[in-house]
């Protein structure tokens, strides 16, 4: 069974760090692409970014609210994707879906999600 | 950059009516369109893949049509359990969520 199970959220002071971990199971995680997906309270859904397996160089994409300031990466030996956030702003709190891509390469279809996980970015 | 306008953003149905949600992508987008399903507190779960393609374990009441710029989704008979917010998702570029529509029953 694919499991994805976010961790690391929390409450952090606008301007500071924090980092979520994914941690995946249930299937062989280097062959997948993994995004994070997020979700303000009452809001929609929003892309965070991306990351591409390794046979696709691992490399990553951003949502334009988010570049520069935050960084996809992943750990195929843990099974892990992680996602670091810096220079937090009051509008990044949202709920953080770790996600599963169907392809590789490339963004296609989710077919998986964790369970989500709750920043919340106030002083 | 790709704009994807869903519609309506709410809306209320009776039990066993047909019920219709479109997005439309502000270019061409081939059938790179999928359709997700929220309930209250939960996590999305993927109903319709590249506009036209059940999941697997989906009901075959749900469906999706379209391609290019003009997307369609259908349930053909709502049941009480389809309350959820659903959303469309292009992702010919950079990955982008339409506003989401809210269902609810009458």
């Amino acid at each position: 069974e694919v499991q994805l199970v976010e961790s690391g959220g929390g409450l952090v002071q606008p301007g500071r760090s924090l980092r979520l971990s994914c941690t995946a199971s249930g299937f062989t995680f280097g062959d997948y692409a993994m995004s994070w997906v997020r979700q303000a309270p009452g809001k929609g859904l929003e892309w965070v970014g991306f990351i591409r397996s390794k046979a696709y160089g691992g490399t990553t994409e951003y949502a334009a609210s988010v570049k520069g300031r935050f960084t996809i990466s992943r750990d195929d030996s843990k099974s892990i994707a992680y996602l670091q956030m810096n220079s937090l702003k009051t509008e990044d709190t949202a709920v953080y879906y770790c996600t599963r891509s169907y392809s590789s390469g490339w963004y296609g279809r989710i077919d998986y999600w964790g369970q989500g996980t709750l920043v919340t970015v106030s002083s | 950059d790709i704009q994807m306008t869903q519609s309506p953003s709410s809306l209320s149905a009776s039990v066993g009516d047909r019920v219709t949600i479109t997005c439309q992508a502000s270019q061409d987008i081939s059938n790179y369109l999928n359709w997700y399903q929220q309930k209250p507190g939960k996590a999305p779960k993927l109903l319709i893949y590249d506009a036209s393609n059940l999941e697997t374990g989906v009901p075959s009441r749900f469906s999706g049509s379209g391609s290019g710029t003009d997307f369609t989704f259908t349930i053909s008979s709502l049941q009480p359990e389809d309350i959820a917010t659903y959303y469309c998702q292009q992702y010919d570029n950079l990955p982008l969520f339409g506003q989401g529509t809210k269902l609810e029953i009458k």
